[in-house]
């Protein structure tokens, strides 16, 4: 079953902090993404990678930046945390360039206080 | 810059009715158009994807209905079920680059 895991579903930090969001997935998929979810916003891009070690920037890249070592896991880090940026994180993962159908972790919770 | 606009941005529907969404795009240079499903605590998943090329698509009681001319789409769920309650996103997929663009999101509220 596919499967795609986030570390944590809530996390709270403060103001000025570094934060690493991790995402792993089983199913040996090229791409993967990361998005933010806010309500009357839909899903925006922040990055996503087509391959270990690429990363492209999304239509939101401001304070984030992301890190694929391996091809299972893609990391998003905010840089220096602000309160901009609580929202609902969400990774998703597809099969090849061409695949219309991304498969998404469960969402991580991020309150920036 | 939202490339794909979708409304309402909520709906509510008695159960056994019709639920129709509306998105409409900007772009020519996406390649399908799928939908996505997300009910409270979990991601998004895929229920439904339609081609540029074809007109309508139908799965069980959900249907996609396309208009390349006045580039518009939208879903039509048939005989609403409070099971369908959940967050619906439409998006549009780039044809190169594997990019999706979503829209802004419709929560349906089935009543029973």
């Amino acid at each position: 079953d596919v499967k795609v895991t986030q570390s944590s579903r809530y996390l709270v930090k403060r103001t000025g902090e570094k934060v690493f969001l991790e995402c792993v997935q089983d199913m040996d998929h090229e791409n993967m993404f990361w998005y933010r979810q806010d309500p009357g916003l839909g899903l925006r891009l922040i990055y996503f990678s087509y391959d270990v070690k690429m990363k492209e920037k999304g239509d939101i890249p401001e304070g984030y930046s992301v890190s694929r070592e391996k091809k299972e896991r893609f990391s998003l880090i905010l840089e220096s945390a602000s309160t901009n940026q609580t929202s609902m994180y969400l990774c998703a993962s597809s099969l090849g360039p061409l695949g219309y159908e991304q498969y998404f972790g469960p969402g991580t919770r991020l309150t920036v206080t | 810059q939202q490339q794909v606009k979708q409304s309402p941005q909520s709906l509510i529907v008695q159960k056994g009715g019709i639920s129709i969404i509306n998105c409409a795009y900007e772009n020519t240079a996406f390649d399908y158009f799928p939908w996505y499903q997300q009910f409270p605590g979990k991601g998004p998943a895929l229920l439904i994807a339609i081609r540029p090329d074809v007109s309508e698509k139908k799965e069980g009681r959900f249907t996609i209905s396309f208009n390349k001319s006045a580039k518009q789409f939208s879903l039509h769920i048939m005989d609403s079920q409070p099971g369908d309650s959940a967050t619906y996103f439409c998006a549009a997929h780039y044809n190169q680059g594997g990019k999706l663009i979503f829209g802004q999101g419709t929560e349906l509220s089935v009543k029973p």
